[in-house]
């Protein structure tokens, strides 16, 4: 399995509150990305990143934000959460000397209330 | 309509059973093709990449139709650990992003 980890794993919150999720990798894979999963719409992508300081949007940004400092951490955050942001929420990973293949996290359970 | 539709299912089918699952995607421009695997509660794995002549892994075979834009999977002998959901996805053609379908469920009965 890739070497990928969110924190945390899971979380409750109240709306309007700042919350940050990280995404860590041991691979050293250049490109990463955050996606939400909600009930009938699949995986949306909100935000990735091709490189250190290189972030750009998906089709679901707003109310998002994103940095990457350093190759291996991938943070997201929810400037002021609201109740449509619960979701479950996966980072992934892909090396653009491969394919187009992603490799996930294994997902963070947010909930807001 | 969705750049990649699938059969929600549920497909609920008896060991040892033979399922296929369908795919049609909208961007002719499309250049990759997969399938993942994704069990309850948790993150999507892949399966096997698509390729134009068809590919096959053990049990699984899968194939692509360029000119219907049109993607299977074929799963021969099911087992019990097939259970789950199998996510169609697609790179469109823009950097490296894939897009995802909503999923066909799977349940394998004893």
């Amino acid at each position: 399995d890739a070497g990928i980890t969110q924190s945390p794993r899971h979380k409750v919150t109240e709306t309007g509150t700042p919350v940050t999720l990280r995404c860590h990798q041991t691979e050293n894979h250049r490109y990463m990305y955050w996606y939400r999963q909600d009930p009938g719409h699949g995986l949306r992508l909100i935000h990735y990143s091709y490189g250190v300081k290189d972030t750009d949007k998906g089709e679901v940004s707003d109310g998002y934000s994103v940095s990457r400092s350093k190759t291996e951490d991938f943070l997201l955050t929810l400037e002021s959460a609201t109740s449509s942001q619960t979701s479950v929420y996966f980072c992934a990973i892909s090396n653009p000397e491969g394919g187009n293949e992603q490799f996930f996290g294994p997902g963070t359970r947010l909930t807001v209330l | 309509r969705k750049e990649v539709e699938q059969d929600p299912g549920p497909f609920n089918v008896p060991e040892g059973a033979t399922v296929a699952f369908n795919c049609t995607y909208s961007n002719s421009a499309s250049q990759s093709f997969f399938w993942y695997r994704q069990d309850c509660r948790k993150e999507p794995k892949l399966l096997m990449s698509v390729y134009s002549s068809g590919n096959e892994d053990g049990r699984f075979t899968a194939q692509l139709n360029r000119a219907s834009q049109y993607i299977s999977l074929l799963i021969r002998d099911s087992k019990l650990s097939d259970s789950a959901t199998y996510l169609c996805v697609v790179n469109p053609g823009s950097a490296r992003q894939l897009t995802f379908g909503s999923g066909t469920q799977l349940t394998v009965l004893p």
